[in-house]
């Protein structure tokens, strides 16, 4: 089993819609997750980081963690053609330093 | 966050040869990371850069390989050694910043990446 895993995609959803990216770790005592979003040809921006059970707003992006299924997701409300990107969701493990550990990432097409 | 500079941002190498990257952050921060992401796929944490002591290597990697400067708590540097082509990768250092609370919750910040082609 894959430490962090995400829907390849590609999902496509029209300019102004919610989308859903949906991400599930194997690791129980992992405490910290983080939402990246990664244009072509540019290296990962944190966008979210998420800590505690429940949501977490910040604008249009809303996390969403729930330990007990291990679970986290990203929402993107009002999606924006400049919102198209992969979005990789990292998880930490603590193992004498805060290692993180990525999903392949899901690639995010939206359509004007 | 931090601002975050690697040089170079790309190189294209002969194979059995060996490039070293520099990352550099403009302020001093503990932890700094070295990844590889290679072509289509997800980053892969090669190596924690500790200043004044060795790195700590994932499973996978070593030092032979891919040997890790950490001179001061700015600056730090990764050898890609005898390269072939299946090193041709993009790779990235990040920096951890502190983000108030347990050590876990800290964030990590990456820099632009350098993209390596080993031909």
């Amino acid at each position: 089993q894959k430490e962090v895993e995400q829907n390849s995609g590609p999902l496509s959803v029209p300019e102004g819609a919610i989308a859903s990216l949906n991400c599930t770790y194997s690791d129980r005592v992992s405490q910290s997750f983080f939402w990246y979003r990664q244009y072509s040809g540019k290296s990962p921006e944190l966008i979210m980081s998420i800590y505690s059970n429940g949501d977490k707003e910040d604008g249009r992006f809303t996390a969403q963690l729930n330990k007990a299924s291990q679970y986290v997701s990203l929402l993107i409300r009002d999606s924006q053609p400049s919102d198209s990107a992969t979005y990789l969701c990292a998880v930490n493990r603590w193992t004498g330093a805060n290692n993180l550990f990525f999903g392949t990432g899901t690639r995010l097409t939206v359509i004007p | 966050s931090a601002v975050i500079s690697q040089k170079p941002s790309r190189d294209i190498c002969q194979r059995g040869t060996s490039l070293t990257i520099q990352c550099q952050v403009d302020s001093q921060v503990t932890m700094m990371f070295w990844y590889r992401q290679q072509p289509g796929q997800s980053l892969t944490l090669i190596a924690t850069a500790n200043q004044g002591s060795e790195a700590t290597y994932e499973s996978g990697f070593v030092i032979d390989k891919f040997p890790i400067s950490r001179p001061n708590l700015t600056f730090s540097t990764l050898t890609v050694s005898n390269m072939s082509p299946e090193d041709s990768s993009i790779y990235l250092c990040s920096v951890e910043v502190v983000a108030g609370g347990p050590a876990a919750y800290n964030e990590q910040f990456f820099g632009p990446g350098t993209r390596l082609t080993v031909l």
